[in-house]
């Protein structure tokens, strides 16, 4: 019984590169969350998707960031030319629906570090 | 050992003492409140949760308070153990009818256990 698998655990980007990290939820969960932590930080919301909807990408920045859960394979967080202050641990999550009391599961996250 | 204010990032126990995390949350309207337990290097593992029409819940070791007066959230954990070192988060979740649906995070208390 899998549960959230993200991959790559962890990557090494140069500045100016692309970054993509890979998320499959937990099985029968439609429902994909994004966090991104920084260092001694709390989580930080970025994404909410379905398949093949993002619901709410209010915590995106507005450039270079992109997510999408396509209707087959896993949910992406593409990140393009990738800069310094990118470096951090990046959560996918994922439940069964979107209304409150559903739990959230979270990945063992991808870390990445960009040089 | 019992945390002071609403926030301490650091809260020390003694090994078999009670711990109880604190936690302050912002959304008057946040109708469902997760704790996640995350250890370093991996992600936020779920623990325990508690919907706003509920004062208290129990789980295996570790009880659940919510305060909605004051928008106070806490956890207690009975019996401290080694294996309880980590930083817990409160979560709230604001149901908004099928748009943002991400959770929001507390800055996290960092449990330490001495022997």
């Amino acid at each position: 019984n899998a549960g959230v698998m993200q991959n790559p655990r962890h990557l090494v980007r140069r500045r100016g590169q692309e970054a993509r990290l890979r998320c499959s939820p937990m099985k029968g969960h439609s429902h994909v969350y994004w966090y991104r932590q920084l260092p001694e930080e709390g989580l930080k919301f970025m994404v909410y998707l379905q398949k093949e909807n993002i619901i709410d990408e209010s915590g995106m920045p507005k450039e270079r960031f992109s997510a999408e859960f396509p209707k087959e394979g896993p949910s992406i967080l593409r990140i393009q030319q990738v800069v310094r202050g990118d470096s951090a641990a990046y959560f996918c999550a994922s439940s069964p629906g979107g209304f409150s009391g559903n739990t959230i599961y979270f990945g063992e996250g991808s870390w990445l570090t960009v040089v | 050992g019992e945390s002071v204010g609403l926030h301490l990032p650091t809260l020390s126990v003694q090994e078999g003492d009670n711990s109880i995390i604190n936690c302050a949350y912002s959304n008057s309207a946040s109708d469902y409140f997760i704790w996640y337990k995350q250890e370093s290097g991996k992600g936020p593992q779920f623990i325990i949760d508690i919907r706003s029409n509920m004062d208290k819940r129990q789980g295996q070791r570790v009880t659940v308070l919510l305060n909605k007066t004051v928008k106070h959230l806490s956890l207690q954990i009975a019996a401290t153990q080694p294996g309880d070192s980590a930083v817990y988060f409160c979560a709230e979740r604001l149901y908004s009818g099928g748009g943002a649906d991400g959770l929001t995070f507390g800055k996290g208390t960092h449990l330490i256990i001495q022997p």
